[in-house]
């Protein structure tokens, strides 16, 4: 059975700073998508790796994908207030996707 | 807006009582997905269509939970004698065969059940 884990689930950080969240995963898997959610609301794509050594980029944010490892990373550059949120990552088997526990950040001015 | 929706928004019913949720996805995309999140936990998987047809179906989906997708276009999912434990936010999502195979899944804004 697939299991994904992400690390930390409980993120406080400082606007400015820099970080990283983890997500590993125990089965191979070709595909790992990030995603953002709001309070209440639905989740919102960020990244989707589909190979070994996959690094995207979208404003602060960066991913990036091993899979030898199965290992990836988010990392967060010059945190600001606006990114608060809770973010997940998830992988795929099949059609399904798999996630985490998801990682609440917050961003503190 | 051309994106993923679904109804009712939220809802809350009586334990026992039957419940059904519609999802429209995105025009163009084939496949839809249903999942379940609870508070504090990532969103699990519960089926899977491919056009009409259903394909997967998680140990989570109990007989007490029906889904259809008729004609390949919106799908319902059904939950009879809710309980407690069914209190949850159900989300859809809807993908389509990308150029690079990316199978990029969108979620709607869910539907979220209390059962009292």
């Amino acid at each position: 059975e697939l299991k994904v884990e992400q690390n930390p689930l409980f993120l406080s950080m400082q606007e400015g700073k820099n970080y990283t969240i983890y997500c590993n995963y125990s089965t191979t898997s070709d595909r790992l998508y990030w995603y953002r959610q709001d309070p209440g609301k639905s989740l919102e794509s960020l990244f989707v790796l589909l190979s070994n050594g996959a690094v995207k980029q979208e404003g602060r944010l960066m991913a990036s994908l091993d899979t030898k490892a199965r290992l990836s990373t988010l990392h967060i550059t010059a945190a600001v207030h606006d990114l608060s949120a809770t973010y997940f990552c998830a992988v795929r088997s099949l059609w399904r996707l798999t996630f985490g526990e998801g990682t609440q950040l917050t961003v503190n001015p | 807006d051309t994106g993923v929706s679904q109804n009712p928004r939220h809802k809350i019913t009586k334990r026992g009582q039957n419940v059904t949720f519609r999802c429209d996805p995105i025009s163009e995309h084939n496949r839809l997905y249903w999942y379940r999140q609870t508070l504090g936990q990532g969103p699990e998987f519960l089926t899977y269509f491919q056009n009409e047809a259903q394909l997967e179906k998680s140990r989570l989906l109990s007989d007490r939970f029906s889904a259809e997708r008729p004609k390949g276009s919106f799908s319902t999912l059904e939950i009879q004698r809710t309980e407690q434990g069914d209190s949850a936010m159900y989300l859809c999502a809807s993908s389509r065969i990308t150029g690079t195979g990316g199978y990029e899944q969108y979620f709607g804004p869910g539907t979220r059940l209390t059962v009292t």
